[in-house]
């Protein structure tokens, strides 16, 4: 079946960095994205990355896949308080259906 | 850059009433998704459309039903409403040959 798994909290100091993990289950998926949702807010399209490569780099964002574990990573550096926020993953089922994790809520503090 | 529209951003409604959201894609973008996201939940997918079609369905109560138009704007139609259909529905549109899906606002349905 299709699941994505997501440890539900992180907290990091101000300009440390933060590394939220993933882990999904359906190996057909094209594409793994990461979303990010502010809260009382929309959710906003980080990065994603083809599942093909293992690893994207975009500004302070990294993105890590392990095809083999069906582990996915998300790498902020030099985390800031307005990275302070829901980090969901996704996997796409079929016909392009994003399956979301349960979410990751990132504490940035001083 | 032109975003999803979504409108109208909150509603309430309630018990047994009917409500209608409607979901303007970006321009030149042919499918289109709703999902619903409860309360502390993440999104969960209920049906998607391309090219005016309906091409999949998730976990869409029979309640409920949608439609993409000729202007590929599509609305989401829900009837006896519940207690548990507040949520925010979250429309998001992507172009058939690219899979990035781009979310619009959200609107949030509250049932009293």
């Amino acid at each position: 079946g299709e699941d994505v798994e997501q440890s539900l909290f992180l907290s990091v100091r101000e300009g440390d960095s933060s590394v939220i993990n993933c882990t999904y289950t359906d190996s057909s998926s094209t594409y793994l994205y990461w979303y990010k949702q502010e809260p009382g807010a929309g959710l906003q399209l980080l990065t994603y990355i083809f599942s093909n490569m293992d690893m994207k780099q975009d500004q302070r964002l990294t993105v890590l896949l392990n095809k083999k574990d069906k582990h996915l990573s998300l790498r902020i550096a030099d985390t800031q308080t307005g990275d302070s926020a829901i980090y969901f993953c996704a996997e796409t089922g079929g016909y392009n259906k994003l399956i979301f994790g349960a979410g990751t809520r990132l504490a940035v503090h001083p | 850059a032109a975003g999803v529209i979504q409108s109208p951003r909150h509603l309430i409604k309630e018990k047994r009433e009917t409500a209608t959201l409607k979901c303007y894609p970006i321009p030149r973008h042919d499918t289109v998704y709703w999902y619903q996201q409860g309360p502390g939940q993440d999104p969960q997918f209920l049906i998607s459309f391309y090219e005016k079609m309906q091409s999949d369905k998730g976990s869409i109560p029979d309640r409920f039903s949608a439609q993409q138009f000729s202007d590929y704007h599509s609305e989401l139609n829900m009837s006896s409403l519940e207690l548990g259909d507040s949520a925010l529905y979250f429309c998001a549109s992507s172009r058939s040959s690219y899979n990035e899906q781009f979310f619009g606002p959200g609107t949030r349905l509250t049932v009293l």
